[in-house]
């Protein structure tokens, strides 16, 4: 079974602090991708890597950055954190470019900004 | 124009019914079609995926395609009080990205 998992479930920050999220998937995939999820609002794509090293933005990049060191890990960073951040944060990998595949989630983290 | 649209519900449905939840897109290009399901504080897990016009069954879930119209449906029959649930539909345009509707919320009614 494919495991992605999130550093947190819960996190609680304060406004203009630096953020990381964590995501480590162990199925070898090639593409990882970043989400948000807010009531009313969806699932929305902040930004996704196809191989490592590599990223592109999603549909909401603004406020965030990426780094993919290693293939099996994915960081979300919130560079200075603003309260219009606070959300559900998921995680989400897929096998490899060139086929469309499933998307698999992790537990998603649960962030604060106060 | 949203990209894919859902109603919200909430979907109410009694027992051992027939639950349809529709979903319509804009893009005439997109390929692939999947629902995902997500329980309440819990992340989505995916159901069905359909790529060709037409119906898809697994078990009690059939998804529905229709490229013309550029609807994609899922019916869960003999509904049960464990798939009480919000349902993500997601289409794909290019081979890496989906796109997701907002989800429409379903409760089956014991």
């Amino acid at each position: 079974d494919v495991k992605v998992t999130q550093s947190s479930r819960y996190l609680v920050k304060r406004t203009g602090e630096k953020v990381f999220l964590e995501c480590v998937q162990d199925m070898d995939h090639e593409n990882m991708f970043w989400y948000r999820q807010d009531p009313g609002l969806g699932l929305r794509l902040i930004y996704f890597s196809y191989d490592v090293k590599m990223k592109e933005k999603g549909d909401i990049p603004e406020g965030y950055s990426v780094s993919r060191e290693k293939k099996e890990r994915f960081s979300l960073i919130l560079e200075s954190a603003s309260t219009n951040q606070t959300s559900m944060y998921l995680c989400a990998s897929s096998l490899g470019p060139g086929a469309v595949e499933t998307q698999y989630f992790g537990p998603g983290t649960r962030l604060l900004v106060l | 124009q949203k990209e894919v649209e859902q109603n919200s519900g909430p979907l109410s449905v009694p027992e051992g019914a027939i639950a349809s939840l529709n979903c319509t897109y804009s893009d005439r290009g997109s390929q692939s079609f999947f629902w995902y399901r997500q329980y309440s504080g819990k992340s989505p897990e995916l159901i069905m995926s359909i790529y060709s016009n037409g119906d898809k069954e697994d078990g009690r879930f059939t998804a529905q395609l229709n490229k013309a119209s550029q609807y994609v449906s899922l019916l869960i029959r003999d509904s049960q009080p464990s798939d009480s649930a919000t349902y993500l539909c997601a289409v794909s345009q290019t081979s890496e990205k989906l796109t997701f509707g907002t989800g429409t919320r379903l409760t089956i009614i014991p």
